[in-house]
């Protein structure tokens, strides 16, 4: 049983080019969430998502941060016009049941570097 | 609240010995706490949760701790492995937004040989 798949697992790109973060759930998850984690620091939650729904994204970036998880394919989380402070791991989670008391199985991450 | 990017507190244990490391968290409304273990360049694995009507539970090697009075969480892990090197985090899961973790800062764990 495949886990939380994510990638690229490292990404680099120039500042003011696009991210393309891309997350495959465990095989029967319908609700996945995109956390970013600065180093040192722990994860902050960015966005939820259960298939075609944008459930909650009050932590996504109000601009050039975007996330969609369609019918069919991964999640994509998606960065218009990278800046240095876009640098981060990037997590993607997976659940069977909408969270709260559901353990969220959590990828490996994409470690975004803009240059 | 929210981290600042300081440095990761850092527990260093001798192998074998039992390891503790504390955590706080924020929110009274939280029900469901959860801590995670994240080796190097990994994402974070689950160890063990607890729910806010318990205040002990108890797994492999690890157990949690709850205390909803000063809402402070522990891991304590018996005889500590060089396997068990690795940044630990709490997470808590509020009842008005069961989905969303709130993570701590973090504690690094270092196991001495």
């Amino acid at each position: 049983n495949a886990g939380v798949m994510q990638n690229p697992r490292h990404l680099v790109r120039r500042r003011g080019q696009e991210a393309r973060l891309r997350c495959s759930p465990m095989k029967g998850h319908s609700h996945v969430y995109w956390y970013r984690q600065l180093p040192e620091e722990g994860l902050k939650f960015m966005v939820y998502l259960q298939k075609e729904n944008i459930i909650d994204e009050s932590g996504m970036p109000k601009e050039r941060f975007s996330a969609e998880f369609p019918k069919e394919g991964p999640s994509i989380l998606r960065i218009q016009q990278v800046v240095r402070g876009d640098s981060a791991a990037y997590f993607c989670a997976s659940s069977p049941t909408q969270g709260g008391n559901t353990e969220a199985f959590f990828g490996q991450g994409t470690r975004l570097t803009v240059v | 609240g929210e981290s600042v990017g300081l440095h990761l507190p850092t527990l260093s244990v001798q192998e074998g010995d039992n390891s503790i490391i504390n955590c706080a968290y924020s929110n009274s409304a939280s029900d469901y706490f959860i801590w995670y273990k994240q080796e190097s360049g990994k994402g974070p694995q689950f160890i063990i949760d607890i729910r806010s009507n318990m205040d002990k539970r108890q797994g492999q090697r690890v157990t949690v701790l709850l205390n909803k009075t000063v809402k402070h969480l522990s891991l304590q892990i018996a005889a500590t492995q060089p396997g068990d090197s690795a940044v630990y985090f709490c997470a808590e899961n509020q009842a008005d937004s069961s989905y969303k973790l709130i993570f701590g800062s973090g504690t690094r764990l270092l196991v001495r040989p």
